[in-house]
């Protein structure tokens, strides 16, 4: 089985000062891991993923994460926060390889709040 | 974000009623999904569709019933739903394989509520 964990409900941060999205995962094999990024009253909106290569990732709209192997993690950061950035963001891991399929399991989301 | 489309965007219903969700994807996947997003529990995979074909079923209820007609439509078939589905249904797409085949594109949703 799988599993995502998004240990904190919500991320109160200033704008302009680094932002942080914890993820960690559990999966059979190497992982699949994205992020997703929901804004009110809108589907979900893909911004990064992780295969393989390298372990930091660069995505959408400025936002990076590092595929953490030993720790299981792949956080998301941004350097400096936008107002702009306010919104739900989820995590998400599949195992690796054809065989596995393609389903995706979403961790509980993370509600980030950018204040001015 | 028009790619991946939802109709209607809003539903009510009560719990004899009978209504389906469409969902409809103009980006040449053969990959559709449907998804439950309620208040209380993280966003749950519902069925999935590979070339047409169901090759997930996470132990929906059979009030739910999926029809995908062929690879750019889904349909989402509602009937003696209970209040408790009351929740934001999304549908997503995506290539089976391929560079991109991880990338799910979802729709807009429907907001769900029955009374």
């Amino acid at each position: 089985a799988q599993s995502v964990a998004q240990p904190e409900d919500q991320v109160n941060v200033a704008e302009g000062n680094p932002l942080t999205v914890k993820c960690t995962y559990s999966v059979s094999g190497n992982p699949y891991l994205f992020w997703y990024v929901q804004y009110p009253n809108r589907g979900l909106q893909f911004l990064l993923k992780y295969i393989t290569g390298d372990n930091l990732v660069k995505g959408s709209y400025g936002f990076e994460a590092e595929f953490n192997k030993s720790q299981t993690s792949f956080h998301l950061k941004k350097p400096s926060a936008l107002v702009s950035d306010s919104a739900l963001y989820f995590c998400a891991v599949r195992a690796g390889g054809r065989a596995a399929g393609n389903k995706l399991t979403f961790g509980g989301g993370t509600r980030v709040l950018v204040k001015p | 974000e028009t790619g991946v489309t939802q109709t209607p965007r809003h539903l009510v219903m009560g719990m004899t009623n009978k209504k389906s969700l469409k969902c409809e994807q103009h980006l040449g996947h053969n990959a559709m999904y449907w998804y439950k997003q309620s208040a209380k529990k993280p966003l749950e995979l519902m069925f999935v569709y590979n070339f047409k074909e169901q090759t997930e079923n996470n132990s929906v209820p059979s009030r739910f019933s999926p029809e995908c007609p062929n690879s750019s439509h889904l349909f989402l078939h509602l009937h003696t739903l209970q209040p408790e589905d009351s929740a934001l249904y999304l549908c997503a797409s995506s290539q089976v394989w391929g560079p991109n085949e991880n990338e799910q594109f979802f729709g807009p949703g429907t907001r769900l509520t029955v009374l």
